[in-house]
């Protein structure tokens, strides 16, 4: 079965500076990758995915992610971080077409404090 | 384009009790999907529905039950509820089953057993 590992539970970045979440996932094949965020008490919203192609791919809010399958990894990336993007970032992956499986499998997230 | 509803916002229930849960999937799509939250992480999947039948179920007993409307939307039921089914409920709802469709998420249900 697919599982999907955020190793960093908690970042504190400063306004401005750069940032970078890792996700690594364990699959045989390349999977569907996504990248969702969830601000408190509010639902999942999709930031970008990866389902083919060019592996450096580009989603809203200024994020990018790269999909690296030598390392299994699927990490989130933007150059200069807003007070807006504090929230709760997760990683997900669904095994590619496999009627009667669709399901994203998701990892524990990691929570992003932006400080001034 | 309406995206995903999910009624009611807030639900607090006794151990023992049933619940029912209800989704409304954004226009056009024909996939639902119900996953449940705990505090703190991931969510994780309790089952699909494509064209009102079960398509894929997770690792939840059969007291979670669901269903899916000829319109798409659909309900998750939990019977005999224990405090362990405290959790965020998400709903999300996608194009089509299969294929390179992302799953678009509802504001959720909490859902609080005492």
């Amino acid at each position: 079965a697919q599982s999907v590992t955020q190793p960093d539970i908690h970042i504190t970045v400063s306004e401005g500076a750069s940032l970078e979440l890792r996700c690594n996932y364990s699959y045989g094949a390349t999977p569907y990758l996504f990248w969702y965020v969830q601000s408190p008490g509010q639902g999942l919203q999709l930031l970008l995915k990866y389902f083919s192609g060019d592996t450096l791919v580009q989603g809203i809010k200024g994020f990018e992610a790269e999909f690296k399958r030598s390392q299994s990894s699927f990490n989130l990336r933007k150059p200069s971080v807003h007070w807006s993007d504090a929230a709760e970032y997760f990683c997900a992956v669904r095994v590619t077409p496999n009627f009667g499986n669709e399901k994203l499998t998701f990892g524990t997230g990691t929570r992003l404090t932006i400080i001034p | 384009e309406t995206g995903v509803t999910q009624s009611p916002t807030h639900l607090i229930k006794t151990r023992g009790q049933q619940v029912t849960l209800r989704c409304s999937s954004q226009s056009g799509h024909n996939t639902v999907s119900w996953y449940q939250q705990a505090l703190g992480q991931g969510p994780q999947f309790i089952f699909q529905y494509y064209r009102e039948e079960e398509n894929g179920r997770g690792n939840f007993p059969p007291r979670f039950s669901g269903l899916q409307f000829p319109n798409y939307s659909s309900e998750l039921n939990v019977n005999a509820l224990e405090l362990d089914d405290s959790a965020l409920y998400l709903c999300a709802s996608s194009l089509n089953m299969a294929g390179p469709y992302e799953q678009y998420f509802g504001p959720g249900t909490r859902l609080t057993v005492t």
